[in-house]
Parts: C-alpha cells; structure tokens; sequence
C-alpha cells in the first residue's frame, strides 16, 4: 500500500486477554517503530527494528509486551495479560535511513481499550 | 499565550496571527530533527525537518528554527489558519536514520477564526 498500515483500528478486550496488533510498513522501508500514545499524552517509545539487526526494546514497558517483525516487513506487538493501564494508541512507523530526508511515516494508530 | 492543557501545554492564536512552538532536545549527538503534526484521531504527520549542520529551513508558511547551543527547536507557523489547530511534536534522531526517534512532550496549538 501507499502508507504504514495497522491493524486493527480499534480493539477492545478484557483484562487479563493477550493482544496482538498488526503493522505493514511502506514497501522497502527497513526501519520500523512501535509507539505509545496515551490520551493528552506525547509518543512514548516501544520498540525499534532496523533490517536485520538485534531490534532496541529498551522502551517495552514490562515483559508482557513482545514484538516481532517477519521477514524484515509486517511486525506484530503483542501484549499479554493486558491491564488496563495499557489502554492507549498504539502507533507504527517506518522509514528508510540514509543522508536524506528519513522522517517516520506513521500510520492511523490502533486504539486499544482495556475492559 | 501559552497554558496547560489536559497535559499538553497549549498555544492560543488568533487566525492570522503567526505562531511560535517550542522544543528543547535532549540529545547533543542528535543530527535530525523532524516537526510533526497530529490532528485528533490520527498518526503523526511530517511537516518538516533540519539536518545539525543547518539553522534555519524554510517551508510553506513554516519555518524550523535550530539552536545547538541550547539543544532548541522552534516551529514557527506564518499566518496560521484554523487548520493549522492540532498537537505539534518535535522528533529527534541521532546517526543518520540508523537509530530510534525520540519525541518531545508536544504543544496543542488552537486556532481561533
């Protein structure tokens, strides 16, 4: 597709459920971050892959929270047991580094409810 | 002027008027710096970016202002329009794309017709 898109855009689930939320980054891209937003809140960090290199978790919160990215392309957050304080935007980007203009493109976020 | 909004803290402006947002890094070795834009409900968007070995970058209507000394950011918006109402964050990257981007706190900017 044109854009960084996740999937799904809105999930609702009991405390106590596992979760998982889907990313597609822009074709070609190596890079690919996964961030938390909670509401009135700025983006905190989660987890960052770059191609095939050792990915930095150093902002996964708690070791409920996993990522993984197939394949160098589609990556998957997951996170187990959830508790409500998880409830927040979850947003993927992905760039592709270089001398050049490498911003993050993000997509539309998935909105996850906690219950 | 500026006040805390829900935790942002907010920027109120006439239409019309040009607007300042502000940003302090936190990372001397950072060489890219990005402003981004997010309207309610959806991801971050690019506005613009500046490179370390720049002070100044020119868009449409805005401009990236860069401060190494005192690891400063500003965005100034000319003549902003009610559109330009939204959340503004400031990203830092250090190595050239080859590690993480880290972002600033953001600043809610209301635009009044």
């Amino acid at each position: 597709g044109a854009g960084v898109s996740q999937s799904p855009s809105n999930k609702v689930t009991e405390k106590g459920k596992d979760v998982e939320l889907r990313c597609d980054p822009i074709s070609g891209h190596t890079a690919l971050y996964w961030y938390r937003q909670s509401l009135g809140q700025g983006l905190e960090f989660l987890i960052y892959f770059q191609g095939n290199s050792a990915p930095d978790k150093s902002g996964l919160p708690s070791d409920r929270f996993s990522a993984e990215r197939t394949g160098g392309s589609v990556s998957t957050l997951t996170i187990q047991r959830t508790q409500q304080e998880d409830s927040a935007v979850y947003l993927c980007a992905s760039s592709f580094p270089g001398q050049g203009r490498t911003e993050a493109f993000f997509g539309q976020g998935t909105r996850l409810t906690v219950v | 002027g500026e006040s805390v909004g829900l935790h942002l803290p907010t920027l109120s402006v006439q239409e019309g008027d040009n607007s300042i947002i502000n940003c302090a890094y936190s990372n001397s070795a950072s060489d890219y710096f990005i402003w981004y834009k997010q309207e309610s409900g959806k991801g971050p968007q690019f506005i613009i970016d500046i490179r370390s070995n720049m002070d100044k970058r020119q868009g449409q209507r805005v401009t990236v202002l860069l401060n190494k000394t005192v690891k400063h950011l500003s965005l100034q918006i000319a003549a902003t329009q009610p559109g330009d109402s939204a959340v503004y964050f400031c990203a830092e990257r250090q190595n050239s794309g080859y590690s993480t981007l880290t972002f600033g706190k953001g600043t809610m900017l209301l635009v009044s017709p």
